[in-house]
């Protein structure tokens, strides 16, 4: 059976502490793998696709990458604003996508 | 765009009362997914609409639960009769290419059920 889990659940940070959420999965065939993120009160918005090991995408003080086992997520310098539940997910054959549970981020000043 | 508008935002209701959840998806894609997030089992996808067809409802819990998609535009997601184990957020997605993995998610409508 696919699944997907997030390590740790929650992490706090102090401003500038750079740090790494895990993302391990067990799919056969992997399609991609995508990071969101997710802030309180509001929708999962879509970060990132990696498709192949190897790969690594950059947005601002975020960059995922990825394994043929499991993908990193390395938040640098960290702000407050980029306290989030960060969420990865990949897709069955069907293409739906499975979500882990999330790492709940809070960054303090 | 708007983005994906869903309603409404909250909802309280009673044991045994029908709730009809609505979503407006964004212009010109083709698929529909609606999803359920819980502190519990974190996000469930419940069904997946493709060109207004639905492909797959094997995440729908149980037969209190149905969804339609009449067009392109518009979905519902109705509880009859709902019960408190369905107070949960549910979410509303559209994606234009579900290869990319890149889903447009509503704000939710957050759903209490006494």
């Amino acid at each position: 059976e696919d699944q997907v889990t997030q390590s740790p659940e929650a992490l706090r940070l102090q401003e500038g502490e750079s740090s790494s959420l895990n993302c391990s999965y067990t799919v056969s065939g992997l399609r991609g793998l995508f990071w969101y993120r997710q802030d309180p009160g509001k929708g999962p918005e879509f970060l990132f696709t990696l498709y192949s090991a190897g790969e690594e995408k950059e947005k601002e003080r975020l960059k995922a990458t990825l394994t043929k086992k499991e993908s990193f997520l390395h938040i640098t310098a960290p702000k407050p604003e980029d306290s989030a539940t960060y969420l990865c997910a990949v897709p069955d054959s069907w293409g739906k996508l499975q979500f882990g549970a999330g790492t709940q981020v809070v960054v303090t000043p | 765009d708007a983005g994906v508008i869903q309603s409404p935002r909250h909802e309280v209701t009673e044991m045994g009362q029908e709730v009809t959840l609505r979503c407006k998806p964004i212009s010109g894609h083709n698929s529909l997914f609606w999803y359920r997030q819980t502190m519990m089992r974190g996000l469930e996808l419940l069904i997946y609409f493709n060109n207004n067809v639905p492909i797959d409802d094997s995440g729908m819990p149980e037969d209190r639960f149905s969804a339609k998609m009449p067009n392109a535009s518009f979905s519902t997601l109705k509880i009859q009769p709902s019960e408190p184990r369905d107070s949960a957020v549910y979410f509303c997605a559209s994606s234009l290419r579900l290869s990319t993995g890149e889903l447009f998610f509503g704000e939710g409508s957050r759903l209490t059920v006494l």
